[in-house]
Formats: C-alpha cells, sequence, structure tokens
C-alpha cells in the first residue's frame, strides 16, 4: 500500500510569513493529490486537488505544486485564520489515505 | 444544499456490532462515490472505507478490513457502515463524504458533522 508522509508534523510562522508543507507518496501518484484544512473543533475542508487546482472558494494565497511522489502545499502570505490541521491525501487507487497532518500555528 | 447526516454512533463494548447510517441531500446520490472516514480522540484523519456510485469498486483501509462493511442505498440516498467486531481503536468520529467528482477517484467536497462511537467496555 502507498503511504503518504507530510512534514513537518508542526510548525509556527509569523503572520504574512510563506509557509511550505511537503507530502511525499511511497511510489508514484501522478497528480491524484489531494489538500486539506482542518481547522480546531471544524469538520475537514477541501483546499486543493489534481495537485495544483484550487477549490472554488479558497483563497488564492494557497496553492499547490508537485507530480509523482512530491508535492507541496504553500501559503504564500499566513493570515491568522489559517491556523488549522493541514492534511495531503491521495486518491489514484482503490484505498485513498491521508497523511499524518501539519499543524500550523501563529508565532 | 449538499447535507450528509451521520446517525448510529454510541458507546459499545469490545467485540460488538454498530451500524452507522450517512443520510444525503441536496445533489443526485447515485452520480457520486461516498465514503467513511474516522478522527480518533487527538489524531489526525483516516480513511477507512469507499464506494462508487454503482458499487463496482468498494475499498477499505487495511485496519478494517474483514470488519466493516460499507454499502448503500441509491434509492433511500443512503450510505451505511456495518461495524463488526469493534475494538477500542475503533473509537473515533465517524464522518460520511462524498466525492466531488463523478468517479471513484476522487477527493471529497462535503463532510457531515460526524457520528461519535465510543468503544469500551
Amino acid at each position: 500500500d502507498i503511504q503518504m508522509t507530510q512534514s513537518p508534523s508542526s510548525l509556527s510562522a509569523s503572520v504574512g510569513d510563506r509557509v511550505t508543507i511537503t507530502c511525499r507518496a511511497s511510489q508514484g501518484i501522478s497528480n491524484y493529490l489531494a489538500w486539506y484544512q482542518q481547522k480546531p473543533g471544524k469538520v475537514p475542508k477541501l483546499l486543493i486537488y489534481a495537485a495544483s487546482t484550487l477549490q472554488s472558494g479558497v483563497p488564492s494565497r494557497f496553492s499547490g505544486s508537485g507530480s509523482g511522489t512530491d508535492f507541496t502545499l504553500t501559503i504564500s502570505s499566513l493570515q491568522p485564520e489559517d491556523v488549522a490541521t493541514y492534511y495531503c491525501q491521495k486518491y489514484n487507487s482503490p484505498l485513498l489515505p491521508f497523511g499524518g497532518g501539519t499543524k500550523v500555528e501563529i508565532k | 444544499e449538499v447535507q450528509l447526516v451521520e446517525s448510529g454512533g454510541g458507546l459499545v463494548q469490545p467485540g460488538r456490532s454498530l451500524r452507522l447510517s450517512c443520510a444525503a441531500s441536496g445533489f443526485t446520490f447515485d452520480d457520486y462515490a461516498m465514503h467513511w472516514v474516522r478522527q480518533g480522540p487527538g489524531k489526525g484523519l483516516e480513511w477507512v472505507s469507499g464506494i462508487s456510485r454503482n458499487r463496482g469498486s468498494i475499498g477499505y483501509a487495511d485496519s478494517v478490513k474483514g470488519r466493516f462493511t460499507i454499502s448503500r442505498d441509491n434509492a433511500k440516498n443512503s450510505l451505511y457502515l456495518q461495524m463488526d467486531s469493534l475494538r477500542a481503536e475503533d473509537t473515533a468520529l465517524y464522518y460520511c463524504a462524498k466525492g466531488l467528482g463523478s468517479g471513484y477517484y476522487s477527493p471529497f467536497d462535503y463532510w457531515g458533522q460526524g457520528t461519535l462511537v465510543t468503544v469500551s467496555s
């Protein structure tokens, strides 16, 4: 089974900072990669799919890139409302596992 | 408006069974794959199981394979998860989620609020 590994597991950054989260698949998954945001006590929200396509309504400061095994979620200018845990997920096979998550906090 | 409402959670003893339901509305249910995702207390998201719109594709996480069974009733706009031989590690909030596209291999664009399952003696 393909495993999804995220790094870092947590980070702390200042408002306005550029933040980058990495997701690595143990085997190639083309661009079948999604990113989700889960704010404390809330339901997960789809941010990006197909590695780089922004879901409707998601602010443009979020972007995704990558293909194959290595993927990146970037927040170009961190805002207070971006405090959340972010998860990647692959969806190219019958098993659709998530990564372990990256908790983003404000410094 | 898309709505997914889970039910059926509760406190159950180890080794017993529970059946979760998800009532869907606001979209054409039989056009989309559906999934169950769980989140243990203080833990990350864990995909549990998924089923395509015509039941042709079904998948289970290794942690639940052989114990859980996913099903759907398109006439009732409902998704189910039969959970047998429950273990303490199955304790979690169980979410129902809708696929973004019409195929099975699609991320999840809508989620329910979840139903809590607690496995304890």
